[in-house]
This record gives structure tokens, sequence and C-alpha cells, in this order.
């Protein structure tokens, strides 16, 4: 099973300024790696697929890069709305599916 | 839209099971795959299971093997998930989710969209 690690645990950031998050997989995923957005109470959202592809209706302030087993989300102007938990996913290696623990993006 | 709707919370007691329902509108029911992932309170994201709605075929996470169950009403657009012999562990919210379109194997998934959500409690 893939494990996958994500840092830091918790960041604080403010509004208007860049957030990157960091996703590890203990083995090489190739590009296989999603991101979702949780706000609290709801369920997760689809932001990122295939390392840097965006999901449909996902703001243009959101980009995925990485390869093998180092993956980042940056998201360049934080909005209020992004105050959430980010959780990155590999599907390359199945079954399981695995996820990061997540990172809880907080303002600072 | 796409929508996946999920059943509401249920409270069972240790040793039973449980049946979840994930009801989907917007596209076409067998045309994507139907996976099943829990959180449990405060935790993060586990894979539970897949399911192609059109064939029936279904894949387990090995955590789960001999105890869960994926089926499907295709006439109704509607997946359930049916986990037996709880324990107090399996207490989490329960989410559908959608697989990629274009592709009804189990591998190689990513998902989009999320039901809701199903917070099912395991308490005697």
């Amino acid at each position: 099973e893939i494990v996958m690690t994500q840092s830091p645990a918790t960041l604080s950031v403010s509004p208007g300024e860049r957030a990157t998050l960091s996703c590890r997989a203990s083995q090489s995923v190739s590009n296989n790696l999603a991101w979702y957005q949780q706000r609290p109470g709801q369920a997760p959202r689809l932001l990122i697929y295939d390392t840097s592809t965006r999901a449909t209706g996902v703001p243009a302030r959101f980009s995925g890069s990485g390869s093998g087993t180092e993956f980042t989300l940056t998201i360049s102007s934080l909005q209020s709305e992004d105050f959430a938990i980010y959780y990155c996913q590999q599907y390359d290696n199945w079954p399981p599916y695995t996820f990061g623990q997540g990172t809880k993006l907080e303002i600072k | 839209q796409v929508q996946l709707v999920q059943s509401g919370a249920d409270v069972k007691k240790p040793g039973a099971s449980v049946k979840i329902s994930c009801k989907a509108t917007g596209y076409t029911f067998s045309s994507f795959g139907l996976h099943w992932v829990r959180q449990a309170p405060g935790q993060g994201l586990e894979w539970v299971g897949w399911m192609n709605p059109g064939n029936a075929d279904t894949a387990y996470s090995q955590k789960f093997q001999g105890r869960v169950s994926i089926t499907r009403d295709t006439s109704a657009r509607t997946a359930y998930l049916e986990l037996s012999s709880l324990r107090s562990e399996d207490t989490a919210v329960y989410y559908c989710a959608r697989g990629p379109p274009g592709w009804l194997r189990p591998e190689y998934n990513w998902f989009d969209p999320w039901g809701q959500g199903t917070l099912v409690t395991v308490s005697s």
C-alpha cells in the first residue's frame, strides 16, 4: 500500500498571499495524483487530477505540479473560501486508493 | 446537474449491519464507476470499494473483504453500500463518489463529484 504524507499538517497564511502545500508518496505514483478540498461539514471536492489538470469550475488560482513521489498544490492568492482542509490522493497503485492525512489551511 | 444524494444518518449496535443508499441524477448511471469512501470523526479519508453500475462488477479494499457489499438498482439509479459485523471503529461518514468519465474500470480513478455523506454511528 502506498503511503501518502502531507506537509505541513497546518499552514497559516494571510488572505491574498500564496499557499504551498506538499504531498509525498512512499513510492512513485507517476502523475496519478489528485487534490481535494474539504470545507467544514462538507464533502470533499475535486480540485486537481493527473497532477496538474484543474477540475471543472475550479479557479485558476489553484495549480498542481510534481511527478513521481513529490507533489505540490499552490493557491496563488488566498480567498476567504479557500481556508479548508486539503487532501492528496494517489490512484496509480490499486487497491487500495490512498489519501494523505490532510493539510489544514487556516487564516493567519 | 450531476448529483449524488445519499440516505440519512443511522445508528447501529455492534454486530449489526447497515445499508446506505446513493441516488445518482444528472448523468447516465451505468456509464460511470461508483466508489465508496469513509471518514472517521476528525480523521482522513479511506477508500472502501467500487462498483461498475453497468454490469455490477465490484472491487473492495482488503480491509473490508468479507463484510462489505456494494449493489445497485439500475431502474432506481441507486447504489448501495452494506457493511456487516459493525464495530465502534466503523463509526464514520460514508461518501459515495463518481469515477472519471469514459472509464469503467476500478483502477486509475479519481473521484468527482461526491455525495453529501451519511453518518453511521455504531454504539451500544
